[in-house]
């Protein structure tokens, strides 16, 4: 079947406004993950979900940072009041399972822009 | 806390010549480790795990606990393997997600 997808593939926005980026993972995938991939910085985990459990929210870097997994399959990541600080590009991955040594599979990443 | 390190940001090497891409990490316990590669306008992908002892496009990479390293090694680079590398050792402390290196850009040229 088809890999992770994610929407938009760019975002264009201005500093202070609300953004909110989608994850499709792969059907069937219990794990979702939400990076940040920014320049210099490498890859920062921001939040991970798993079946029903509560996510691990701990890489959000501000409370600006939220994100929901409805029905166990779609996320979204809600940027608000965007700052520029924030230009990134958002990874989303999903895996058969959360636990440990199981492959990752990413999607395309968004771009966005906070101008 | 876990800790990944990949000192260098860009290799530069030529055809043929080999390759190694350094990797520490700071990690008490067994880890499993990762490598993930991003070629040009590509996702980021899994290249190998040290776990399976596998070696994929050529490439291997070595658990040291002594050392804690784990470089990514290949004797003969090629032009296609100019990419972004991350290297992930273990969990975060959570035991939830990965913990990326910042990577390293390996650029090969003829």
């Amino acid at each position: 079947g088809a890999g992770v997808s994610q929407s938009p593939s760019n975002k264009v926005t201005e500093k202070g406004k609300d953004v909110e980026l989608r994850c499709d993972p792969i059907s069937g995938h219990t794990a979702l993950y939400w990076y940040r991939q920014s320049l210099g910085q490498g890859l920062e985990f921001l939040i991970y979900f798993q079946g029903n459990s509560a996510p691990d929210k701990s890489g959000l870097p501000s409370d600006r940072f939220s994100a929901e997994r409805t029905g166990g399959s779609v996320s979204t990541l809600t940027i608000q009041r965007t700052q520029q600080e924030d230009s990134a590009v958002y990874l989303c991955a999903s895996s058969s399972s959360g636990t440990r040594s199981y492959e990752q599979y990413f999607g395309p990443g968004t771009r966005l822009t906070v101008t | 806390a876990q800790r990944v390190t990949q000192p260098e940001k860009l290799l530069s090497v030529f055809k043929g010549a080999p390759v190694e891409l350094k990797c520490n990490y700071s990690y008490s316990g067994s880890p499993e480790l990762f490598w993930y590669v991003q070629y040009s306008r590509q996702r980021l992908q899994l290249l190998l795990r040290h776990i399976s002892r596998e070696s994929i496009k050529g490439f291997t990479a070595d658990l040291n606990k002594g050392e804690t390293s784990f470089h990514l090694k290949k004797p003969f680079a090629q032009e296609e393997d100019s990419a972004m590398y991350y290297c992930a050792p273990p969990f975060n402390q959570a035991g939830t997600a990965l913990i990326f290196g910042k990577g390293t850009t390996l650029s090969v040229s003829s």
